[in-house]
């Protein structure tokens, strides 16, 4: 069956410091792959999107995800967090013959000052 | 930047009583969606609708839940008798079709006495 993995419920990081979320991926057919984030109240904004081509992709607020085929994975990482990224952070995917997006389960990132 | 609206943001209702949650897509989008987030839980994938039908819906969406583009630019989902597990945030989505992104809203939260 279709699913996407965030193993990481929670994570907390420093202001400052690198960043990871990990994002894997079980899909039958060729992938789209999305990260979006969800501060508290907030609706879904769009980060990032993988459809093809590069599999380094940059998005908004400094982010970045690379698409590795081989692992299934989509990780996202920002070289310097902000507290402003405290947020919940959801990957999706999708592909071609279907509408629907399937989203993994969130992390939910804290920041320490 | 366009952005997809809902409204309301909020709603209380009892347990049996009908609801109708509102979203105005982005103008020129032709893709339709619904999603929910039950509290703590992973968005999940209800219903999308394309040229005035249903295109594809999840096992959740049920006879208890219909959609609708009443005029040129609102999208309704109606639940017909709630209960108390259709407590949850529901998200509204357009694209302008197949694999293009798609904008959420911001979501209506729906509490079920």
């Amino acid at each position: 069956a279709q699913s996407v993995t965030q193993p990481d419920i929670h994570i907390t990081v420093s202001e400052g410091a690198s960043l990871e979320l990990r994002c894997n991926y079980s899909y039958g057919a060729t992938p789209y792959l999305f990260w979006y984030v969800q501060s508290p109240g907030q609706g879904l904004q769009l980060l990032l999107k993988y459809f093809s081509g590069d599999t380094l992709v940059q998005g908004i607020k400094g982010f970045e995800a690379e698409f590795k085929r081989s692992q299934s994975s989509f990780n996202l990482r920002k070289p310097s967090v902000h507290w402003s990224d405290a947020a919940e952070y959801f990957c999706a995917v999708t592909t071609s013959g279907t509408y629907k997006y399937i989203f993994g389960t969130g992390t939910r990132l804290k920041v320490l000052a | 930047e366009p952005e997809v609206t809902q409204t309301p943001s909020h709603q209380v209702t009892q347990m049996g009583q009908e609801v109708i949650l509102r979203c105005v897509p982005i103008s020129n989008h032709l893709y339709f969606y619904w999603y929910r987030q039950i509290l703590g839980q992973k968005v999940e994938f209800l219903v999308s609708f394309y040229n005035n039908e249903i295109s594809e819906k999840s096992e959740i969406f049920d006879d208890q839940f219909s959609v609708e583009r009443p005029d040129g630019s609102n999208f309704t989902l109606k639940i017909r008798s709630t209960k108390l597990e259709d407590s949850a945030m529901y998200f509204c989505a357009s694209n302008a079709g197949g694999t293009d992104t798609q904008y959420f809203g911001p979501g209506t939260r729906l509490t079920v006495l």
